[in-house]
């Protein structure tokens, strides 16, 4: 089985510039969440896909956009990048089943300059 | 709004010594508690899962138990080892605006064992 991947390891970007993330679920689920966790703090939840649609969303404005592929892998993208957007950006994939445990990816480390 | 809070922020201890994290949250609307294992710069490992029906949940040298009226849980770690150094976060599952499961992280004790 394999787990949940997340690409590239690390990035560096200038202010304004755009990113993309991304994310491969785990064989089985169909649902993917992303979470910002700044140095020092827990992870923030951005939103999550479930079946190629957004079906939640964490208090992040609209530059933070995303996507989910029949495959069920996704992609994270951030518009005109500020300084605040360094982080660690993790990924989370789940099945709809009762139990509800998320599974997290690596992450991947953005450093905003 | 559901709020997460851990403590303490950071714990320092002799090897083999038992301790205790603790965690609370304000809202106990909640689906279930995870706590999760986080080493310097890398993503989460889950380490146990209590869902709002259970009181606890245990795997080898961890203990989790839940209080959900109180808006508790405790993390029991028995006879600590320098391998077990690491941030640790407890996270609550609820349904979020639309109909996602969205987890609300605490800000994680910082574990460190002492040889």
């Amino acid at each position: 089985e394999t787990g949940v991947t997340q690409s590239p390891t690390h990035l560096i970007k200038t202010r304004g510039q755009q990113v993309t993330l991304r994310c491969s679920s785990q064989s089985g689920h169909n649902t993917v969440s992303w979470y910002q966790q700044a140095l020092g703090q827990g992870p923030q939840f951005i939103f999550q896909y479930y079946r190629e649609e957004e079906n939640g969303r964490g208090n992040f404005p609209p530059r933070f956009s995303g996507l989910q592929f029949p495959n069920y892998s996704s992609e994270l993208n951030v518009n005109a990048l500020e300084l605040d957007d360094s982080a660690l950006y993790l990924c989370a994939s789940s099945s709809t089943d009762a139990v509800g445990r998320q599974f997290f990816g690596p992450g991947t480390r953005l450093t905003v300059l | 709004k559901q709020e997460v809070t851990q403590i303490p922020a950071a714990l320092s201890v002799p090897e083999g010594e038992n301790l205790v994290l603790n965690c609370s949250f304000t809202d106990s609307a909640i689906y279930n508690l995870q706590w999760f294992r986080q080493d310097p710069g890398k993503g989460l490992t889950s380490l146990l899962l209590i869902q709002s029906s259970q009181r606890e949940q245990t795997s080898g040298r961890l203990n989790a138990s839940l209080d959900k009226s109180s808006g508790r849980s405790t993390l029991y770690i028995a006879a600590s080892q320098p391998g077990d150094s690491a941030t640790y976060l407890c996270a609550v599952l609820r349904f979020s605006s639309g109909s996602a499961r969205q987890l609300t992280f605490g800000s994680g004790t910082q574990l460190t064992v002492l040889p």
